[in-house]
Protein backbone atom coordinates (compact mmCIF):
# COMPACT_ATOMS: atom_id res chain seq x y z
CA UNK A 1 0.00 0.00 0.00
CA UNK A 2 0.64 3.51 -0.46
CA UNK A 3 2.72 5.09 2.68
CA UNK A 4 4.85 8.54 3.42
CA UNK A 5 8.01 8.44 5.61
CA UNK A 6 8.90 12.53 6.90
CA UNK A 7 11.69 13.43 9.22
CA UNK A 8 10.37 13.26 12.94
CA UNK A 9 10.17 16.03 14.79
CA UNK A 10 9.96 18.47 16.47
CA UNK A 11 12.06 20.31 14.62
CA UNK A 12 13.96 24.01 16.45
CA UNK A 13 15.19 26.25 14.57
CA UNK A 14 16.07 30.24 14.63
CA UNK A 15 14.79 32.64 12.76
CA UNK A 16 16.20 32.92 9.31
CA UNK A 17 17.91 29.39 9.71
CA UNK A 18 17.79 27.10 6.67
CA UNK A 19 14.98 24.41 6.74
CA UNK A 20 15.01 21.13 5.09
CA UNK A 21 12.02 18.52 5.79
CA UNK A 22 12.47 14.84 4.71
CA UNK A 23 10.09 13.05 3.03
CA UNK A 24 10.25 9.83 1.31
CA UNK A 25 6.88 7.92 -0.26
CA UNK A 26 6.07 4.27 -1.74
CA UNK A 27 3.51 4.13 -3.99
CA UNK A 28 2.25 1.78 -6.43
CA UNK A 29 0.96 4.23 -9.25
CA UNK A 30 2.33 7.94 -10.19
CA UNK A 31 1.53 10.08 -7.43
CA UNK A 32 0.82 13.42 -6.65
CA UNK A 33 3.15 15.19 -3.76
CA UNK A 34 1.61 17.62 -1.42
CA UNK A 35 2.81 19.59 1.42
CA UNK A 36 0.25 20.43 3.70
CA UNK A 37 0.97 22.96 6.93
CA UNK A 38 -1.57 23.27 10.09
CA UNK A 39 -1.31 26.60 12.13
CA UNK A 40 -2.20 26.07 15.60
CA UNK A 41 -5.65 25.53 16.21
CA UNK A 42 -6.44 25.63 12.88
CA UNK A 43 -7.31 22.89 9.49
CA UNK A 44 -4.77 21.98 6.93
CA UNK A 45 -3.79 24.62 4.78
CA UNK A 46 -2.22 23.41 1.03
CA UNK A 47 1.23 24.60 0.93
CA UNK A 48 2.30 23.67 -2.14
CA UNK A 49 2.22 20.46 -4.94
CA UNK A 50 3.85 18.69 -7.79
CA UNK A 51 2.41 16.32 -10.03
CA UNK A 52 4.96 14.56 -12.32
CA UNK A 53 8.75 13.70 -12.04
CA UNK A 54 11.10 16.60 -11.86
CA UNK A 55 8.42 19.26 -10.87
CA UNK A 56 9.13 21.86 -8.36
CA UNK A 57 6.29 23.31 -6.40
CA UNK A 58 6.80 26.72 -4.47
CA UNK A 59 4.94 28.93 -2.20
CA UNK A 60 5.55 31.40 0.45
CA UNK A 61 9.26 30.72 0.22
CA UNK A 62 9.43 26.80 0.57
CA UNK A 63 9.90 24.65 -2.49
CA UNK A 64 10.06 20.91 -2.82
CA UNK A 65 10.81 19.34 -5.64
CA UNK A 66 9.30 15.65 -7.24
CA UNK A 67 12.33 13.08 -7.22
CA UNK A 68 10.93 9.64 -8.53
CA UNK A 69 14.76 8.12 -8.59
CA UNK A 70 15.03 9.01 -5.35
CA UNK A 71 10.87 8.66 -4.40
CA UNK A 72 11.16 11.86 -2.39
CA UNK A 73 9.71 15.15 -2.17
CA UNK A 74 11.98 17.00 1.03
CA UNK A 75 10.41 20.84 2.03
CA UNK A 76 12.91 23.25 1.89
CA UNK A 77 13.00 27.02 2.91
CA UNK A 78 16.11 29.51 2.72
CA UNK A 79 15.25 31.89 5.89
CA UNK A 80 12.52 30.93 8.27
CA UNK A 81 10.34 33.04 10.46
CA UNK A 82 8.91 32.50 13.53
CA UNK A 83 5.47 33.20 11.64
CA UNK A 84 6.63 29.60 10.14
CA UNK A 85 5.93 27.34 12.68
CA UNK A 86 3.27 24.95 12.45
CA UNK A 87 3.03 21.18 11.62
CA UNK A 88 4.04 20.50 8.35
CA UNK A 89 2.82 17.19 6.47
CA UNK A 90 4.02 15.42 3.42
CA UNK A 91 1.24 13.82 1.60
CA UNK A 92 0.72 11.84 -1.44
CA UNK A 93 -2.24 10.74 -4.07
CA UNK A 94 -1.58 7.41 -6.11
CA UNK A 95 -4.50 8.58 -8.68
CA UNK A 96 -5.51 5.10 -9.30
CA UNK A 97 -9.46 4.55 -9.36
CA UNK A 98 -11.52 3.66 -6.21
CA UNK A 99 -7.81 4.66 -4.25
CA UNK A 100 -8.07 8.41 -4.31
CA UNK A 101 -7.19 9.51 -0.81
CA UNK A 102 -4.50 11.71 0.73
CA UNK A 103 -2.13 9.29 2.53
CA UNK A 104 -0.22 11.44 5.11
CA UNK A 105 3.26 11.19 6.82
CA UNK A 106 3.24 11.58 10.79
CA UNK A 107 3.60 15.40 10.53
CA UNK A 108 6.75 17.41 11.19
CA UNK A 109 6.13 19.97 14.35
CA UNK A 110 8.44 23.22 13.32
CA UNK A 111 9.34 25.93 16.22
CA UNK A 112 11.18 29.04 15.22
CA UNK A 113 12.23 31.01 17.88
CA UNK A 114 13.39 34.96 17.31
CA UNK B 1 -16.89 32.82 2.50
CA UNK B 2 -15.72 29.88 3.99
CA UNK B 3 -15.09 27.04 1.68
CA UNK B 4 -15.56 23.66 3.21
CA UNK B 5 -17.12 24.49 6.99
CA UNK B 6 -17.97 21.80 9.36
CA UNK B 7 -19.84 22.31 12.99
CA UNK B 8 -19.58 22.35 15.46
CA UNK B 9 -15.82 23.62 16.03
CA UNK B 10 -15.90 21.46 19.58
CA UNK B 11 -18.22 18.53 20.78
CA UNK B 12 -18.00 17.24 24.80
CA UNK B 13 -19.98 14.09 25.28
CA UNK B 14 -20.73 11.17 27.60
CA UNK B 15 -19.90 7.96 26.73
CA UNK B 16 -22.62 6.27 25.14
CA UNK B 17 -23.99 9.11 23.33
CA UNK B 18 -24.97 9.55 19.63
CA UNK B 19 -23.56 12.73 17.86
CA UNK B 20 -23.36 14.03 14.41
CA UNK B 21 -20.69 16.53 12.93
CA UNK B 22 -22.02 18.25 9.91
CA UNK B 23 -19.97 19.49 6.53
CA UNK B 24 -20.60 21.36 3.59
CA UNK B 25 -18.50 22.76 0.83
CA UNK B 26 -19.50 25.57 -1.77
CA UNK B 27 -16.30 25.12 -3.98
CA UNK B 28 -18.39 23.18 -6.23
CA UNK B 29 -16.85 19.94 -5.99
CA UNK B 30 -17.79 16.07 -6.74
CA UNK B 31 -15.38 14.44 -3.80
CA UNK B 32 -15.57 15.16 0.21
CA UNK B 33 -14.02 12.81 2.92
CA UNK B 34 -13.70 12.39 6.42
CA UNK B 35 -10.24 12.30 8.36
CA UNK B 36 -9.59 11.45 11.88
CA UNK B 37 -6.48 13.12 13.62
CA UNK B 38 -5.23 11.45 16.53
CA UNK B 39 -3.41 13.37 19.33
CA UNK B 40 0.00 12.68 17.92
CA UNK B 41 -1.57 14.83 15.40
CA UNK B 42 -1.57 11.27 12.60
CA UNK B 43 -4.23 11.89 9.85
CA UNK B 44 -5.91 9.24 8.72
CA UNK B 45 -8.68 8.75 5.89
CA UNK B 46 -12.01 7.30 7.10
CA UNK B 47 -14.45 7.65 4.37
CA UNK B 48 -14.49 9.34 0.89
CA UNK B 49 -17.56 10.42 -0.88
CA UNK B 50 -18.03 11.10 -5.02
CA UNK B 51 -20.97 12.75 -6.22
CA UNK B 52 -23.28 10.98 -3.37
CA UNK B 53 -21.47 7.81 -3.61
CA UNK B 54 -19.17 6.31 -1.39
CA UNK B 55 -15.71 5.49 -2.86
CA UNK B 56 -13.69 4.93 0.49
CA UNK B 57 -14.62 3.14 3.88
CA UNK B 58 -11.43 2.43 5.50
CA UNK B 59 -11.73 0.24 8.39
CA UNK B 60 -13.78 2.32 10.30
CA UNK B 61 -16.12 0.90 13.26
CA UNK B 62 -19.61 0.71 11.59
CA UNK B 63 -20.55 3.05 14.99
CA UNK B 64 -19.75 5.35 12.31
CA UNK B 65 -21.92 6.44 9.89
CA UNK B 66 -20.79 8.75 7.05
CA UNK B 67 -24.57 10.66 4.82
CA UNK B 68 -24.16 12.88 1.81
CA UNK B 69 -27.57 14.00 1.37
CA UNK B 70 -25.81 15.71 -2.13
CA UNK B 71 -22.47 16.58 -3.75
CA UNK B 72 -22.21 19.74 -1.37
CA UNK B 73 -22.87 17.87 2.03
CA UNK B 74 -20.87 15.19 4.21
CA UNK B 75 -22.31 14.60 7.50
CA UNK B 76 -20.77 11.71 9.98
CA UNK B 77 -22.57 10.74 12.57
CA UNK B 78 -21.48 8.47 15.21
CA UNK B 79 -23.39 6.10 17.65
CA UNK B 80 -22.47 4.75 21.08
CA UNK B 81 -19.16 7.20 21.24
CA UNK B 82 -16.73 5.44 23.29
CA UNK B 83 -13.38 7.15 24.87
CA UNK B 84 -11.13 6.30 22.01
CA UNK B 85 -13.47 8.22 19.44
CA UNK B 86 -11.97 11.28 21.18
CA UNK B 87 -9.99 13.17 18.57
CA UNK B 88 -10.09 16.14 15.89
CA UNK B 89 -12.21 15.37 12.62
CA UNK B 90 -11.86 16.96 9.73
CA UNK B 91 -14.01 17.31 6.60
CA UNK B 92 -12.19 18.12 3.49
CA UNK B 93 -13.48 18.17 -0.18
CA UNK B 94 -11.85 17.91 -3.73
CA UNK B 95 -12.52 18.81 -7.36
CA UNK B 96 -12.41 15.66 -8.27
CA UNK B 97 -10.78 12.34 -7.42
CA UNK B 98 -7.69 11.35 -8.37
CA UNK B 99 -4.18 14.13 -8.14
CA UNK B 100 -5.80 16.93 -7.27
CA UNK B 101 -5.39 18.79 -3.52
CA UNK B 102 -7.97 18.90 -0.76
CA UNK B 103 -9.74 21.82 0.79
CA UNK B 104 -10.07 21.22 4.74
CA UNK B 105 -12.34 22.63 7.33
CA UNK B 106 -11.02 23.68 10.77
CA UNK B 107 -11.56 20.32 12.37
CA UNK B 108 -14.15 19.29 15.03
CA UNK B 109 -12.74 18.42 18.24
CA UNK B 110 -14.67 16.01 19.83
CA UNK B 111 -13.74 14.94 23.29
CA UNK B 112 -15.57 11.68 25.06
CA UNK B 113 -15.59 11.97 28.78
Amino acid sequence: GDSVTQMEGPVTLSEEAFLTINCTYTATGYPSLFWYVQYPGEGLQLLLKATKADDKGSNKGFEATYRKETTSFHLEKGSVQVSDSAVYFCALIDGNFGNEKLTFGTGTRLTIIP
Amino acid sequence: DTAVSQTPKYLVTQMGNDKSIKCEQNLGHDTMYWYKQDSKKFLKIMFSYNNKELIINETVPNRFSPKSPDKAHLNLHINSLELGDSAVYFCASSLRTGGTEAFFGQGTRLTVV
